[in-house]
C-alpha cells in the first residue's frame, strides 16, 4: 500500500502567486515527514522535514509545509511563487518502525511557475 | 563540504550488458542509501549500509543487482545482466547518524538506460 500520495501531478501558477503542492500519507504512528526538489538536471535536494514540535516547519528558499495530523497531509506551501522554482518535487514518509530508515516517496509534483 | 557524488551521470548500455554505477557519500557518513526512480513512478528504496555492512536490502529487484560498500567508504551498485526494465534514475543517499528522523542527503543519480 502506497504510504504517501501526491495528488497533482502538474501544478502551474503565475510568478507571485502562492504555490501549495500536496502530500497525504498513510502510516499509522507518528510519522516523520520530508520534502524534496528536483531542479533539471540535478539531484533531489533537501527542502524541510517534520518529526516533532510546531505543526508549521519552515525550510529552504522560502518554503514551508504544514503537517496536519487529522487530514494526514503535509503540503508544501510558498506564498509567492518564483520561476525558479519550477522543478519537480517529492514527498516522502519514513514510516514507523524501529529498524526501518527507509524513505517512502509519492510519485512526485512537476511545479511550472510561469512569468 | 562536498555533497554525495555519483558516477557515470549517464550510462546507455544494451540488454544482457553489466553496468556498474559509483556513489561516494558525503565524508563521516556511515550510512548509505540506494533507490531507483524508474518510468517517473515513485522513488522506491533498494539497499542501506551502515559502513560496510548491509543493513536492509529489502528493496533489491532481483539477483541481477549486487551493491557492495567494501571498507565502508564508496559504494558500487553492479546490474548483471541488464534488462529493458532496469532502465531510470538511480540515486544514492547518505546520513551521518542512523534514525527515522536523520536527513538523507541525496547526489545527483545516475540516468540508465538499456536499450
Amino acid at each position: 500500500a502506497q504510504s504517501v500520495a501526491q495528488p497533482e501531478d502538474q501544478v502551474n501558477v503565475a510568478e507571485g502567486n502562492p504555490l501549495t503542492v500536496k502530500c497525504t500519507y498513510s502510516v499509522s504512528g507518528n510519522p516523520y515527514l520530508f520534502w524534496y526538489v528536483q531542479y533539471p538536471n540535478r539531484g533531489l535536494q533537501f527542502l524541510l522535514k517534520y518529526i516533532t514540535g510546531d505543526n508549521l516547519v519552515k525550510g529552504s528558499y522560502g518554503f514551508e509545509a504544514e503537517f496536519n495530523k487529522s487530514q494526514t497531509s503535509f503540503h508544501l506551501k510558498k506564498p509567492s511563487a518564483l520561476v525558479s522554482d519550477s522543478a519537480l518535487y517529492f514527498c516522502a514518509v519514513s514510516p514507523p518502525g524501529s529498524n526501518d530508515y527507509k524513505l517512502s516517496f509519492g510519485a512526485g509534483t512537476t511545479v511550472t511557475v510561469r512569468a | 563540504e562536498a555533497g554525495v557524488t555519483q558516477f557515470p551521470s549517464h550510462s546507455v548500455i544494451e540488454k544482457g550488458q553489466t553496468v556498474t554505477l559509483r556513489c561516494d557519500p558525503i565524508s563521516g557518513h556511515d550510512n548509505l542509501y540506494w533507490y531507483r526512480r524508474v518510468m517517473g513512478k515513485e522513488i522506491k528504496f533498494l539497499l542501506h549500509f551502515v559502513k560496510e555492512s548491509k543493513q536492509d536490502e529489502s528493496g533489491m529487484p532481483n539477483n541481477r543487482f549486487l551493491a557492495e560498500r567494501t571498507g565502508g567508504t564508496y559504494s558500487t551498485l553492479k546490474v548483471q545482466p541488464a534488462e529493458l526494465e532496469d532502465s531510470g534514475v538511480y540515486f544514492c543517499a547518505s546520513s551521518r547518524e542512523l534514525g527515522r528522523q536523520e536527513t538523507q542527503y541525496f547526489g545527483p543519480g545516475t540516468r540508465l538506460l538499456v536499450l
